[in-house]
């Protein structure tokens, strides 16, 4: 079966400071789906990433990026110079394409965040 | 365009008591899938609906029960509630089955159960 692990449960930085959220996740299937989502106090997941295993070309977006390594079955998102509004809890998420989601996203426990000001 | 809706946000059960928690995907979307969150299991996932036919399936117990509408609406059931159903469920709207596209996810509706 498929499992998400982010050892990092809280992670405190001032802000202007980069930090790095770690996911390491374990699959049988070939190909499969990972994502980030951001958790707000509010509740809402807000989608920030999505990237299937054919592509491990790693992406930037403005202050995020994400480090997509299949060798070592790992998916790491960065933000640059992090920002006060970025404190949340960040899950990553896995969704294998081989058992037709079955098992529908596969969440690690998340990392809470926090940015001081 | 609208997001995903979920009704009501908040909501205070008795044990033993049912309840149903409504959700109404971005339009266009014909997948719904509902998840459970809690502080020490995390974010589980419950069912997914696709054109009003559940696709897939947690590891809950039959308690716990949906159905899709035509409009692709849904709602998920809990019956004979327990301390334990206490939660944040999630429900998350895609184009797709199995959301391989993206999915979209609402507030939320946190249950109490006392």
């Amino acid at each position: 079966a498929q499992k998400v692990t982010q050892a990092q449960t809280e992670i405190s930085v001032v802000e202007k400071e980069d930090v790095t959220l770690d996911c390491v996740y374990e699959t049988r299937d070939t190909t499969y789906y990972l994502f980030w989502y951001k958790q707000p106090p509010s509740g809402e997941l807000v989608f920030l990433i999505r990237r299937n295993s054919f592509d491990e070309q790693n992406e930037i977006s403005g202050r995020y990026s994400w480090n997509f390594q299949k060798s070592t079955s790992s998916f790491n998102f960065t933000i640059t110079a992090s920002q006060v509004v970025d404190s949340a809890v960040y899950f990553c998420a896995l969704s294998e394409v081989g058992g037709g989601g079955a098992d529908g996203l596969t969440f690690g426990k998340g990392t809470h965040l926090i940015i001081q000001p | 365009k609208a997001g995903v809706t979920q009704t009501p946000r908040y909501l205070i059960k008795t044990r033993g008591q049912q309840v149903t928690l409504s959700c109404s995907p971005i339009s266009g979307h014909r997948s719904v899938s509902w998840y459970q969150q809690t502080p020490g299991q995390g974010l589980q996932f419950l069912f997914e609906y696709f054109s009003e036919t559940q696709r897939n399936k947690g590891n809950f117990p039959g308690r716990f029960s949906g159905r899709q509408f035509s409009n692709s609406r849904s709602e998920m059931n809990v019956s004979t509630l327990e301390l334990g159903d206490s939660a944040l469920y999630l429900c998350a709207s895609s184009l797709a089955s199995s959301g391989f596209d993206g999915y979209t996810f609402g507030s939320g509706t946190r249950l109490t159960v006392v």
